[in-house]
Protein backbone atom coordinates (compact mmCIF):
# COMPACT_ATOMS: atom_id res chain seq x y z
CA UNK A 1 0.00 0.00 0.00
CA UNK A 2 0.76 3.40 -0.16
CA UNK A 3 3.56 4.93 2.40
CA UNK A 4 3.68 8.16 4.56
CA UNK A 5 6.89 9.47 5.72
CA UNK A 6 6.69 11.11 8.71
CA UNK A 7 9.64 13.31 10.68
CA UNK A 8 11.38 13.41 13.01
CA UNK A 9 10.22 10.46 15.16
CA UNK A 10 10.47 12.55 18.01
CA UNK A 11 11.58 16.08 19.47
CA UNK A 12 12.23 17.69 22.99
CA UNK A 13 11.99 20.71 23.34
CA UNK A 14 11.39 23.77 25.73
CA UNK A 15 8.09 25.39 26.36
CA UNK A 16 8.00 28.32 24.28
CA UNK A 17 9.78 27.23 21.23
CA UNK A 18 8.42 26.81 18.14
CA UNK A 19 7.65 22.78 16.73
CA UNK A 20 7.84 21.76 12.59
CA UNK A 21 7.35 18.35 11.56
CA UNK A 22 6.25 17.27 8.35
CA UNK A 23 5.47 14.01 6.47
CA UNK A 24 6.13 12.92 2.42
CA UNK A 25 4.48 10.71 0.35
CA UNK A 26 5.65 8.67 -2.77
CA UNK A 27 2.11 9.27 -4.51
CA UNK A 28 -0.45 12.12 -4.37
CA UNK A 29 -3.60 12.37 -1.78
CA UNK A 30 -6.95 14.12 -2.17
CA UNK A 31 -7.10 15.28 1.39
CA UNK A 32 -4.83 15.82 4.33
CA UNK A 33 -4.98 15.24 7.80
CA UNK A 34 -3.53 16.00 11.06
CA UNK A 35 -4.21 13.75 14.31
CA UNK A 36 -3.10 14.14 17.87
CA UNK A 37 -3.24 11.32 20.47
CA UNK A 38 -2.76 12.17 23.78
CA UNK A 39 -1.45 8.95 26.59
CA UNK A 40 -4.26 6.35 27.10
CA UNK A 41 -6.30 8.10 24.40
CA UNK A 42 -7.36 7.58 20.62
CA UNK A 43 -6.32 10.07 18.22
CA UNK A 44 -7.90 13.84 17.74
CA UNK A 45 -8.66 15.33 14.02
CA UNK A 46 -6.28 18.41 14.18
CA UNK A 47 -6.59 20.09 11.39
CA UNK A 48 -7.97 18.98 7.48
CA UNK A 49 -6.88 20.31 4.23
CA UNK A 50 -8.42 19.80 0.71
CA UNK A 51 -6.60 21.68 -1.51
CA UNK A 52 -3.19 21.62 -2.80
CA UNK A 53 -1.32 24.57 -1.52
CA UNK A 54 -4.04 25.31 0.92
CA UNK A 55 -2.76 26.77 4.28
CA UNK A 56 -4.79 26.54 7.48
CA UNK A 57 -4.74 27.42 11.17
CA UNK A 58 -6.32 25.96 14.34
CA UNK A 59 -4.82 28.10 17.24
CA UNK A 60 -1.11 27.82 17.54
CA UNK A 61 -1.42 25.08 15.25
CA UNK A 62 -0.65 25.72 11.33
CA UNK A 63 -0.88 23.02 8.44
CA UNK A 64 -0.02 23.09 4.85
CA UNK A 65 -1.25 20.99 1.77
CA UNK A 66 1.62 20.69 -0.37
CA UNK A 67 1.56 21.80 -3.55
CA UNK A 68 2.48 18.58 -5.56
CA UNK A 69 -0.14 17.17 -3.17
CA UNK A 70 2.59 14.75 -1.75
CA UNK A 71 3.71 16.56 0.99
CA UNK A 72 2.01 18.34 3.96
CA UNK A 73 3.72 20.11 7.59
CA UNK A 74 2.49 20.87 10.50
CA UNK A 75 3.65 23.59 12.84
CA UNK A 76 3.06 24.63 15.60
CA UNK A 77 3.51 27.68 17.50
CA UNK A 78 5.01 28.60 21.18
CA UNK A 79 4.26 25.28 22.70
CA UNK A 80 3.23 24.35 25.91
CA UNK A 81 3.46 21.35 28.28
CA UNK A 82 0.12 20.18 27.09
CA UNK A 83 1.17 20.09 23.57
CA UNK A 84 3.00 16.57 24.48
CA UNK A 85 1.63 13.62 22.35
CA UNK A 86 1.92 12.01 19.31
CA UNK A 87 1.60 13.17 16.26
CA UNK A 88 0.09 11.71 12.75
CA UNK A 89 -0.20 12.46 9.67
CA UNK A 90 -2.75 11.00 7.40
CA UNK A 91 -3.52 10.96 3.39
CA UNK A 92 -7.06 10.13 2.25
CA UNK A 93 -8.03 9.36 -1.64
CA UNK A 94 -11.89 10.36 -1.28
CA UNK A 95 -12.99 9.41 -4.53
CA UNK A 96 -9.62 7.95 -6.28
CA UNK A 97 -9.06 4.12 -6.41
CA UNK A 98 -8.57 3.84 -2.82
CA UNK A 99 -11.64 5.28 -1.73
CA UNK A 100 -12.36 4.64 2.25
CA UNK A 101 -8.13 3.84 2.62
CA UNK A 102 -6.16 5.85 4.70
CA UNK A 103 -2.99 5.85 5.32
CA UNK A 104 -1.15 7.23 8.31
CA UNK A 105 2.51 8.12 9.30
CA UNK A 106 4.61 6.78 11.84
CA UNK A 107 4.24 9.45 14.16
CA UNK A 108 6.12 12.08 15.76
CA UNK A 109 6.25 12.14 19.74
CA UNK A 110 6.89 15.54 21.11
CA UNK A 111 8.29 15.92 24.79
CA UNK A 112 7.91 19.72 25.68
CA UNK A 113 10.13 20.45 28.84
CA UNK A 114 8.50 23.20 31.20
CA UNK B 1 -22.63 12.66 24.00
CA UNK B 2 -20.82 11.41 20.83
CA UNK B 3 -18.54 9.02 21.02
CA UNK B 4 -17.17 5.38 19.55
CA UNK B 5 -17.52 2.70 22.43
CA UNK B 6 -14.28 -0.38 22.55
CA UNK B 7 -14.73 -3.19 24.45
CA UNK B 8 -12.93 -4.66 26.23
CA UNK B 9 -10.45 -2.07 26.74
CA UNK B 10 -7.63 -4.31 27.91
CA UNK B 11 -7.59 -7.88 27.30
CA UNK B 12 -5.21 -11.01 27.44
CA UNK B 13 -5.94 -14.44 26.00
CA UNK B 14 -3.91 -17.29 24.44
CA UNK B 15 -3.02 -18.53 21.22
CA UNK B 16 -6.36 -19.70 18.93
CA UNK B 17 -8.95 -18.72 21.29
CA UNK B 18 -11.43 -16.91 19.57
CA UNK B 19 -12.32 -13.14 20.50
CA UNK B 20 -14.06 -10.25 19.24
CA UNK B 21 -13.90 -6.55 20.34
CA UNK B 22 -16.49 -4.58 19.78
CA UNK B 23 -17.13 -1.22 18.39
CA UNK B 24 -20.51 1.17 18.60
CA UNK B 25 -20.68 4.68 17.47
CA UNK B 26 -23.69 7.27 18.16
CA UNK B 27 -23.33 9.67 15.58
CA UNK B 28 -25.17 7.83 12.67
CA UNK B 29 -21.42 7.77 10.52
CA UNK B 30 -21.73 5.51 7.21
CA UNK B 31 -18.21 4.81 7.61
CA UNK B 32 -16.22 2.66 10.20
CA UNK B 33 -12.72 1.61 10.33
CA UNK B 34 -10.51 -0.70 12.65
CA UNK B 35 -6.84 0.32 12.94
CA UNK B 36 -3.79 -1.57 15.03
CA UNK B 37 -0.74 0.65 16.62
CA UNK B 38 2.18 -0.76 17.34
CA UNK B 39 6.08 1.29 18.12
CA UNK B 40 7.51 2.59 15.32
CA UNK B 41 4.73 1.82 13.00
CA UNK B 42 1.87 4.24 13.41
CA UNK B 43 -1.68 3.60 12.55
CA UNK B 44 -2.33 1.19 10.15
CA UNK B 45 -5.74 -0.18 8.47
CA UNK B 46 -7.08 -3.63 8.66
CA UNK B 47 -10.69 -3.31 7.82
CA UNK B 48 -13.19 -0.63 6.83
CA UNK B 49 -17.06 -0.26 6.05
CA UNK B 50 -18.29 2.38 3.65
CA UNK B 51 -21.78 1.66 5.10
CA UNK B 52 -24.11 -1.83 6.20
CA UNK B 53 -23.02 -4.80 4.52
CA UNK B 54 -19.96 -2.99 3.06
CA UNK B 55 -16.49 -4.26 4.17
CA UNK B 56 -13.34 -4.09 2.52
CA UNK B 57 -9.67 -4.76 3.57
CA UNK B 58 -7.01 -2.40 4.54
CA UNK B 59 -3.43 -3.04 4.47
CA UNK B 60 -3.03 -5.79 7.26
CA UNK B 61 -6.13 -7.55 7.45
CA UNK B 62 -4.62 -11.10 7.32
CA UNK B 63 -5.91 -12.97 10.86
CA UNK B 64 -9.11 -10.88 11.29
CA UNK B 65 -12.57 -10.78 9.70
CA UNK B 66 -15.76 -7.89 10.36
CA UNK B 67 -19.08 -7.23 9.69
CA UNK B 68 -21.34 -4.55 9.50
CA UNK B 69 -24.89 -5.64 9.55
CA UNK B 70 -26.20 -2.34 11.52
CA UNK B 71 -24.83 0.81 10.93
CA UNK B 72 -23.85 1.55 14.49
CA UNK B 73 -21.79 -1.70 14.88
CA UNK B 74 -18.12 -2.73 13.56
CA UNK B 75 -17.17 -5.42 15.12
CA UNK B 76 -13.45 -7.04 15.28
CA UNK B 77 -13.16 -10.99 14.94
CA UNK B 78 -9.95 -12.42 15.28
CA UNK B 79 -10.75 -16.71 14.74
CA UNK B 80 -7.42 -17.77 15.90
CA UNK B 81 -5.69 -14.87 17.37
CA UNK B 82 -1.83 -15.63 17.73
CA UNK B 83 1.16 -13.29 19.58
CA UNK B 84 1.46 -11.34 16.38
CA UNK B 85 -1.64 -9.45 16.78
CA UNK B 86 -0.53 -8.37 20.26
CA UNK B 87 -1.21 -4.76 19.83
CA UNK B 88 -3.53 -1.81 20.63
CA UNK B 89 -6.60 -2.02 18.52
CA UNK B 90 -8.58 1.43 17.27
CA UNK B 91 -11.99 1.72 15.96
CA UNK B 92 -12.78 5.02 14.58
CA UNK B 93 -16.18 6.24 11.96
CA UNK B 94 -16.63 8.88 9.72
CA UNK B 95 -19.80 10.87 8.39
CA UNK B 96 -18.09 10.50 4.63
CA UNK B 97 -18.94 13.99 4.18
CA UNK B 98 -18.50 15.17 0.85
CA UNK B 99 -16.90 11.43 0.14
CA UNK B 100 -13.89 12.41 2.53
CA UNK B 101 -13.38 9.57 5.09
CA UNK B 102 -10.40 10.73 6.81
CA UNK B 103 -12.01 12.75 9.25
CA UNK B 104 -12.57 10.38 11.98
CA UNK B 105 -13.75 10.11 15.54
CA UNK B 106 -11.72 7.52 17.29
CA UNK B 107 -12.40 4.77 20.35
CA UNK B 108 -10.27 4.95 23.04
CA UNK B 109 -8.73 1.68 22.20
CA UNK B 110 -8.43 -1.91 23.11
CA UNK B 111 -5.49 -3.53 24.22
CA UNK B 112 -4.96 -6.89 23.44
CA UNK B 113 -2.36 -9.44 24.84
CA UNK B 114 -2.24 -12.81 22.65
CA UNK B 115 0.17 -15.26 24.81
Amino acid sequence: GQQLNQSPQSMFIQEGEDVSMNCTSSSIFNTWLWYKQEPGEGPVLLIALYKAGELTSNGRLTAQFGITRKDSFLNISASIPSDVGIYFCAGDNAGGTSYGKLTFGQGTILTVHP
Amino acid sequence: EAQVTQNPRYLITVTGKKLTVTCSQNMNHEYMSWYRQDPGLGLRQIYYSMNVEVTDKGDVPEGYKVSRKEKRNFPLILESPSPNQTSLYFCASSLSRRGITGELFFGEGSRLTVL
